[in-house]
């Protein structure tokens, strides 16, 4: 069964630093990751994939993440973090050949001016 | 395009009662699911449905109830509310074309069980 883990509950970072927020992930096949963020009081929203091709994924609002195989992680980075990225990120699995799409518990990010 | 639709944005129910959480797409997509969201357990998977006709059990199903008649609709059905159902619930369409494939989700609907 496929599985997604979000070791952190939170994340704290200061302005202008880069950010990590971590995921690892379990399945029995090739994983399509995904990263979506759910800002206060707002529905959730897609900010990036990994399907196949590149090991480094860009997505919206500067966000990037980095698909490693070996470690069966997929960690969400920005270089640069904006106060306006506080919000609960939610990292997410579908193992291929399944249409079940597992989320993990959430990191919320806090950005300190 | 209004998108996915959910309804209502808010109940409260007494324990026992039943109740339908509707759910409505206008982008023809196939796939729609639905999840449950609890603080520190994240969004857990409750049914979906891969088209009109066919759904299937997902993380969290005891308790609910769903159907596709239509690509359209896809409600969710409480069959006798339990505290334990205290929850936000949102409602997802998936576009997946190709390497494409990218989750839509509703605006939710918070619902507590007394």
């Amino acid at each position: 069964a496929q599985s997604v883990a979000q070791p952190e509950d939170q994340v704290n970072v200061a302005e202008g630093n880069p950010l990590t927020v971590k995921c690892t992930y379990s399945v029995s096949g090739n994983p399509y990751l995904f990263w979506y963020v759910q800002y206060p009081n707002r529905g959730l929203q897609f900010l990036l994939k990994y399907i196949t091709g590149d090991n480094l994924v860009k997505g919206s609002y500067g966000f990037e993440a980095e698909f490693n195989k070996s470690q069966t992680s997929f960690h969400l980075k920005k270089p640069s973090a904006l106060v306006s990225d506080s919000a609960l990120y939610f990292c997410a699995v579908r193992d291929y050949g399944t249409d079940k799409l597992i989320f993990g518990t959430g990191t919320r990010l806090q950005v300190f001016p | 395009n209004a998108g996915v639709t959910q309804t209502p944005k808010f109940q409260v129910l007494k324990t026992g009662q039943s109740m339908t959480l509707q759910c409505a797409q206008d982008m023809n997509h196939e796939y729609m699911s639905w999840y449950r969201q609890d603080p520190g357990m994240g969004l857990r998977l409750i049914h979906y449905s891969v088209g009109a006709g066919i759904t299937d059990q997902g993380e969290v199903p005891n308790g609910y109830n769903v159907s596709r008649s239509t690509t359209e609709d896809f409600p969710l059905r409480l069959l006798s509310a339990a505290p334990s159902q205290t929850s936000v619930y949102f409602c997802a369409t998936t576009l997946r074309t190709g390497s494409n494939e990218k989750l839509f989700f509703g605006s939710g609907t918070q619902l507590s069980v007394l």
